[in-house]
C-alpha cells in the first residue's frame, strides 16, 4: 500500500489554469474509476471536490475537473483564485475495500 | 447539517492505548458506511479504516492491521476507533469522515490529536 505519486508542490497566477497529477499502479488508479479529491486549507479538515475520477459533489464550483488516462488521474483548477491556494489530496480504491492517498501537493496562487 | 465531532485525543506513552469516539449528527449514521484517516503533523493524509453500516464488514490498513479496531453504535450516533500498541508513528490527528459512493468521503470532523511520546 504505497502512497499515490503527487507533485509537492503547483503554482499559478490569478485566472490562470493549473493542473495536479496522481500517479498510482494497475492495482488502484488504473484498475478502477474510484479516484476522488481533497482540498485541505491549513488547520482545516479535507473538503470532497471530485469524486469517481471527474464527478463534481453539490456545491463544488465547475471550475474543478478531474480526468484520467490508464494510471495517472489528474485534477484541474482553471480560473485560479487567491481561495484555492491549499494542499490536494488525491484518493484511489485499491481493491479489497482499501483506499490509498496521494501525498498531496500544495497549491500556490502567485 | 451534517455534523462530525470527534473526542478522545490525548497524550499517550509509546505501547499505550487510547479510544477516540466520533459524534454523528444530521443524517440517518445507520445509514453509512464511515471512515478513518489521520495525519501526521505537517504530513499527509492517511486512510486507515473503514466500517460499513451495521459493523459486519471492517477493513484497515496494513500499518493498523491488529492494533486498532473500529466499531460503531447505531443507537448511539457514535463511531470508535480502539488503538492499541501504540508507536511514536501513530501520532496524527485521527478524522473520522462520512462515506461517499465507498469510495471517498463528504463530511468530515474536525480531527482529534493524538501524541504518542515517552
Amino acid at each position: 500500500q504505497s502512497a499515490l505519486t503527487q507533485p509537492r508542490s503547483v503554482s499559478g497566477s490569478p485566472g490562470q489554469s493549473v493542473t495536479i497529477s496522481c500517479t498510482g499502479t494497475s492495482s488502484d488508479v488504473g484498475a478502477y474509476n474510484y479516484v476522488s479529491w481533497y482540498q485541505q486549507h491549513p488547520g482545516k479538515a479535507p473538503e470532497l471536490m471530485i469524486y469517481e475520477v471527474s464527478k463534481r459533489p453539490s456545491g463544488v464550483t465547475d471550475r474543478f475537473s478531474g480526468s484520467k488516462s490508464v494510471n495517472t488521474a489528474s485534477l484541474t483548477i482553471s480560473g485560479l483564485q487567491a481561495a484555492d491556494e491549499a494542499d490536494y489530496y488525491c484518493c484511489s480504491y485499491a481493491g479489497s475495500q482499501l483506499l490509498i492517498f496521494g501525498g498531496g501537493t500544495k497549491l500556490t496562487v502567485l | 447539517e451534517v455534523q462530525l465531532v470527534e473526542s478522545g485525543g490525548a497524550l499517550v506513552q509509546p505501547g499505550g492505548s487510547l479510544r477516540l469516539s466520533c459524534a454523528a449528527s444530521g443524517f440517518t449514521f445507520s445509514g453509512y458506511w464511515m471512515h478513518w484517516v489521520r495525519q501526521a503533523p505537517g504530513k499527509g493524509l492517511v486512510w486507515v479504516s473503514r466500517i460499513n453500516s451495521d459493523g459486519s464488514s471492517i477493513t484497515y490498513a496494513d500499518s493498523v492491521k491488529g492494533r486498532f479496531t473500529v466499531s460503531r453504535d447505531n443507537a448511539k450516533n457514535t463511531l470508535y476507533l480502539q488503538m492499541n500498541s501504540l508507536t511514536l508513528e501513530d501520532t496524527a490527528v485521527y478524522y473520522c469522515a462520512r462515506d461517499f459512493s465507498h469510495t471517498a468521503s463528504d463530511s468530515w470532523g474536525q480531527g482529534t490529536l493524538v501524541t504518542v511520546s515517552s
